[in-house]
Parts: C-alpha cells; structure tokens; sequence
C-alpha cells in the first residue's frame, strides 16, 4: 500500500533553515508528482510548492520563491523540502501528498511540525 | 485570506444532508476542477472529491461535489457522527500557477 513518512518535529530559531524529508513506499516513486502543503495552527492548507521525481522538476509558490528548495532522491524514493530564512510565521505543520490528477492530493504524509522560536 | 471563499462553520443533524459551498473565481474554479479533502483533528486531509465529482475508492457514495460557474458545492446526504470534521476545497489557479484552497468548513454534528 502506498505511503509516505515524513521526518520528525523539529524546533528551529528565527534565520535558521529546516529541511522535512518524505519517504514514499508502495509504487513507482517517479510516475507520480509531489507536493509540498503546510498549515499554520488553526489555519487552512497554504500549497507550497510541486516537484517531479522523475526528473526533479519543480514548481514554487510564488510566496516561498527564494526560500523553498525541494528534492528528490531516487535511490531512496524521498522528496525533501527545506525551507531557509525561518521566522515565527513559518511555524506550522508540512505536509508532502502525492499527486493523483490535476492537483488532487490523494496521499499524504503524517505532517511534521517545524516550531520557530526563539 | 484564502483565494477561495468557504463558510466557516455548518451543522446538521443525523441523518440530515448538508451542503458547503466554495465561491472562486475564473482563474481557478471557472477555468479548473475543484477537488475536496476532510481533515480530522490532528490528522492529514483525505481526497473526499476529485474532477468536480468524482469519488476516490473507499469514499461513500452519500458525498458529492458539484460545479457551477465559478462555485462548488459539497453534498452529504445520511449525516454521520463521524463526518464531524474540518471540509477544504481546491482548485488550480490560472494566475498564480498552482493550487488554491478555501480557508476550510467545521462541519458540527448535531
């Protein structure tokens, strides 16, 4: 069955980067795309960003443009996120989800937590 | 301030049906699919709705997403204690090059 696996909560201080890994499992890691979605506490989905495991192609929300690099590892199936110039407004759950068609996320990850403070 | 624009909160009772609406515009819903995804306190979204109306396996035939212009609507007919849950819809967006969801529905059971 298919699954993803993100890495674990991390805490971070203001200026530092993070970087969230997600592990995919159970089909073929390059025919489908991966997106990148967070959600600040109490608040809604904020799409970050889509990468192409197959060729590793991606796509960045313009709000994140500078920010945000995503990934990919083909020997270990894994998409990475990490996010540079942290500040308290960062601080949410992320989320990987696969691509089923046009958008639709039809798997995700369990989220990480990234806390940003000082 | 989402792109899409949902009602905060809805509520029905068992058994009831129950609609949440999302308004777009014509760079997202009017031009693209709207999908829709429940979200259970402290876990990830699940794909409820995908292509306007199409059903993922293993979702109930009791939901239903429907478009018109440049709004959707989700449908719950057979309201369950279970689908007591936060309700985001999405849709591409011409403008700004990717998806877009709306700031999310609680749906309260009554």
């Amino acid at each position: 069955q298919v699954q993803l696996v993100q890495s674990g909560a991390e805490v971070k201080k203001p200026g530092a980067s993070v970087k969230v890994s997600c592990r995919a499992s159970g089909y073929t890691f390059t025919s489908y795309y991966m997106h990148w979605v967070r959600q600040a506490p109490g608040q809604g989905l904020e799409w970050m960003g889509i990468i192409n495991p197959s060729d590793g192609s991606t796509r960045y929300a313009q709000k994140f443009q500078g920010r945000v690099t995503m990934t990919r590892d083909r020997s270990t199936s894994t998409v990475s996120m990490e996010l540079s110039s942290l500040r308290s407004e960062d601080t949410a759950v992320y989320y990987c989800a696969r691509e089923l068609y046009s958008s639709s996320l039809n798997f995700w990850g369990q989220g990480t937590l990234v806390t940003v403070s000082s | 301030q989402s792109v899409l624009t949902q009602p905060p909160s809805a509520s029905g009772t068992p058994g009831q049906r129950v609609t949440i609406s999302c308004s777009g515009s014509s760079s997202n819903i009017g031009s693209n699919s709207v999908n829709w995804y429940q979200q259970l306190p402290g876990t990830a979204p699940k794909l409820l709705i995908y292509s306007n109306n199409q059903r993922p396996s293993g979702v109930p035939d009791r939901l239903s997403g429907s478009k018109s212009g440049t709004s959707a609507s989700l449908a719950i007919s057979g309201l369950q204690s279970e689908d007591e849950a936060g309700y985001y819809c999405a849709a591409w967006d011409d403008s700004l090059n990717g998806p877009v969801f709306g700031g999310g529905t609680k749906l309260t059971v009554l």
